[in-house]
């Protein structure tokens, strides 16, 4: 499968713990993008990565969140002592330049 | 003001009509826009792009006014599979990045 992929798909995890998501991208894609979305709403953007740069990262990544892209390829999203509003679906795209994004299946995150 | 608004919808109609959907952007420096489609608990899939021109794809035909900031999705001789979420997504320039702005989307049911 030559999508975009995002391990695990689910994670229930207790309140503060840390949790980290990894995404795989189209393989020639250098752009990528984390999104999170909740029940009834359209996906918010978190931050999104060219190459291995972070060139922009919204004010909803509050400092417990870091996303890391460390050879250019595939992305790690972590969440440090998570909260209850944290729980939520957690998208990966990935793009080429003036290309449609193409999204990988998600990481749906329970925070109990 | 939201970046990107959509009609709240749901919108539920019976096979065979015609539905139309609405959307609104706030940035008048946006380049790129898109209709996703999105299922339950699945991930967003590219619909069509929309050009200046307006463009069709079979029964669905997209139209952008640049003008109004507004941008409108058409669904003739509707489906039970067109039954889904409609996410209108505007490519937005951010700082040094261009991220893509998603509204909430609009839930469509058609009816049999």
């Amino acid at each position: 499968d030559t999508g975009v992929s995002q391990n695990p798909r689910h994670k229930i995890t207790k309140r503060g713990q840390n949790v980290t998501f990894r995404c795989d991208p189209i393989s020639e894609h250098n752009r990528l993008y984390w999104y999170r979305q909740t029940l009834g709403q359209g996906p918010e953007f978190l931050t999104y990565f060219q190459n291995e740069a972070q060139l922009e990262k919204s004010r909803l990544l509050s400092d417990r969140f870091s996303a890391e892209r460390p050879k250019g390829s595939f992305s790690t999203l972590e969440i440090q002592r998570t909260e209850q509003g944290d729980s939520a679906m957690y998208l990966c795209a990935s793009s080429t330049q003036g290309s449609e994004a193409f999204f990988g299946q998600g990481t749906r995150l329970t925070v109990v | 003001r939201k970046e990107v608004e959509q009609d709240p919808g749901p919108f539920n109609v019976p096979e065979g009509a015609t539905v139309a959907f609405n959307c609104t952007y706030s940035n008048s420096a946006s380049q790129s826009f898109f209709w996703y489609r999105q299922d339950c608990r699945k991930e967003p899939k590219l619909l069509m792009s929309v050009y200046s021109s307006g463009n069709e794809d079979g029964r669905f035909t997209a139209q952008l006014n640049r003008a109004s900031q507004y941008i409108s999705l058409l669904i003739r001789d509707s489906k039970l599979s067109d039954s889904a979420t409609y996410l209108c997504v505007v490519n937005t320039p951010s700082g040094s990045a261009r991220q893509l702005t998603f509204g909430s989307g609009t839930q469509l049911t058609v009816l049999p």
